[in-house]
């Protein structure tokens, strides 16, 4: 069964750092395109990062420079270290699994989000 | 700065058939686009509907559908139930490994 299980939220000041975790199950991370979704409280979902089975990654232009997604096979699980935080980036955190879903063989293949974490909060306030 | 763009709201009685639609701020949609689209209920993570313009998830009943219409991806849902009353999203691929959701859509089963 494919379990996404993320951690590591919690309350951080204003220009402070924090490590997200989404440790997997049931599938090998290195294999597969993972990415991480944020919302934050009462909005809409948004795409902040994904590091392709390739180790290609991308981010969005609000978290460019300041988050970075990497992952470790040995534990099978992704992280996302956030610096430089504002409030802004308060938002439950979403890991999620990813297919490609269309041209498989560009060089950053489409995709959509098929499995879901819980979620993790990361509130940033002084 | 390229916006994907949602109906805030939308309301379909029981039973009936409603389509969403999901556009760009510049623009048209195409299935260059790869769109897909998300139902999310209050406090749970997203579920998959459709990707790929009209491909439907594992388990989702053919009473949702996905096309383009015009210059805009769109989500049908036909027979609308109690338990389609939550939020609808959609995401479209803008190449270079970068995703964009689009505001959401608040429907109303009533």
């Amino acid at each position: 069964e494919v379990q996404l299980v993320e951690s590591g939220g919690g309350l951080v000041q204003p220009g402070g750092s924090l490590r997200l975790s989404c440790a997997a199950s049931g599938f090998t991370v290195s294999n597969n395109y993972m990415t991480w979704v944020r919302q934050a409280p009462g909005k809409g979902l948004e795409w902040v990062s994904i590091i392709y089975s390739g180790g290609r990654t991308y981010y969005a232009d609000s978290v460019k420079g300041r988050f970075t997604i990497s992952r470790d096979n040995s534990k099978n699980t992704v992280y996302l270290q956030m610096n430089s935080l504002r409030a802004e980036d308060t938002a439950v955190y979403y890991c999620a699994r990813a297919y490609c879903g269309g041209d498989c063989y560009s060089k950053q293949p489409p995709y959509y989000f098929h499995y879901w974490g819980q979620g993790t909060l990361v509130t940033v306030s002084s | 700065q390229t916006v994907v763009t949602q109906e805030p709201s939308f309301s379909v009685s029981p039973g009936g058939t409603v389509t969403l639609t999901c556009g760009l701020s510049s623009g048209s949609v195409s299935t260059s686009y790869y769109p897909n689209w998300y139902q999310q209920t209050p406090g749970q993570a997203p579920r998959t509907l459709i990707y790929n313009t009209n491909t439907r998830s594992s388990g989702v009943p053919d009473r949702f559908s996905g096309s383009i219409l015009g210059n805009k991806a769109a989500l049908t849902i036909t027979g609308a139930q109690a338990d389609d009353d939550c939020d609808y999203y959609c995401v479209l691929y803008m190449g270079s490994g970068i995703s964009l959701f689009g505001g959401g859509t608040k429907l109303t089963v009533l």
